[in-house]
C-alpha cells in the first residue's frame, strides 16, 4: 500500500521568511499524482499545489512551489515571503486513484 | 461554481440515535468521497464512489456505518446506531475523474453523547 510520510510535526516561520515542508512517499506506481493542501483553523481544506509525476518540472503556485524528486519520492513545499495567513495544517497527499494523506505539519508563522 | 455543499455543519446527537450526513458534489464531477478526521487518527478515507458506483468502502468502520449515492448529484452518509467515539469531522470530497485533486466541503463536525 502506498504511504505517506511527513516528519515534521511542526515547524514556524518568521513572517516574509521562506519554509520548507517535508514529504516522502512509498509507491511501485510510476504515474501518479501528489497534492498539498491546506487546512487553517476554519478546518476547510484548500488545495495548494498539484504535481503530475510524469512532469519533470517542478510546479508552483505563487508563493508557494514544490521541489519534486521521483527518484527519491520525495515532494516538498517551499512556501516564500510567509505570511500570517499561512499559518495552518499542511497535508501532503498522493493519488492513483486512491488519495493518501500524510499525518499532517503544522505551520505556524511569528510576526 | 459553489463549491462541494455539506450538511448539517454541525451535528449533536445522542448515543444510540441514527445520524445522516448529506454532500452535494461540484456539478460535473464524477467521483464523491468521504472522510472522517479525528485527532488520534488523522484523516481517513471511509468510502467513496465513481459515477455512483461505490467502489471501495474498506474504510468503513464497521456496520454502523452506510453510504448512499442515488445520483450524481447527492450522498449520503449514514451512522445507525451512533457512538460516542463517532465524533469527529466528516468530510465530502469531489474530483472530475479519479487520480485528479480532490475539492473538500466545509465539513460536518458530529458530536455523539
Amino acid at each position: 500500500a502506498q504511504t505517506v510520510t511527513q516528519s515534521q510535526p511542526e515547524m514556524s516561520v518568521q513572517e516574509a521568511e521562506t519554509v520548507t515542508l517535508s514529504c516522502t512517499y512509498d509507491t511501485s506506481e510510476s504515474d501518479y499524482y501528489l497534492f498539498w493542501y491546506k487546512q487553517p483553523p476554519s478546518r476547510q481544506m484548500i488545495l495548494v499545489i498539484r504535481q503530475e509525476a510524469y512532469k519533470q518540472q517542478n510546479a508552483t503556485e505563487n508563493r508557494f512551489s514544490v521541489n519534486f524528486q521521483k527518484a527519491a519520492k520525495s515532494f516538498s513545499l517551499k512556501i516564500s515571503d510567509s505570511q500570517l495567513g499561512d499559518a495552518a495544517m499542511y497535508f501532503c497527499a498522493y493519488n492513483n486513484n486512491d488519495m493518501r494523506f500524510g499525518a499532517g505539519t503544522r505551520l505556524t508563522v511569528k510576526p | 461554481d459553489a463549491g462541494v455543499i455539506q450538511s448539517p455543519r454541525h451535528e449533536v446527537t445522542e448515543m444510540g440515535q441514527e445520524v445522516t450526513l448529506r454532500c452535494k458534489p461540484i456539478s460535473g464531477h464524477n467521483s464523491l468521497f468521504w472522510y472522517r478526521q479525528t485527532m488520534m487518527r488523522g484523516l481517513e478515507l471511509l468510502i467513496y464512489f465513481n459515477n455512483n458506483v461505490p467502489i471501495d468502502d474498506s474504510g468503513m468502520p464497521e456496520d454502523r456505518f452506510s453510504a448512499k449515492m442515488p445520483n450524481a448529484s447527492f450522498s449520503t452518509l449514514k451512522i445507525q446506531p451512533s457512538e460516542p467515539r463517532d465524533s469527529a469531522v466528516y468530510f465530502c470530497a469531489s474530483s472530475f475523474e479519479l487520480p485528479y485533486e480532490q475539492y473538500f466541503g466545509p465539513g460536518t463536525r458530529l458530536t455523539v453523547t
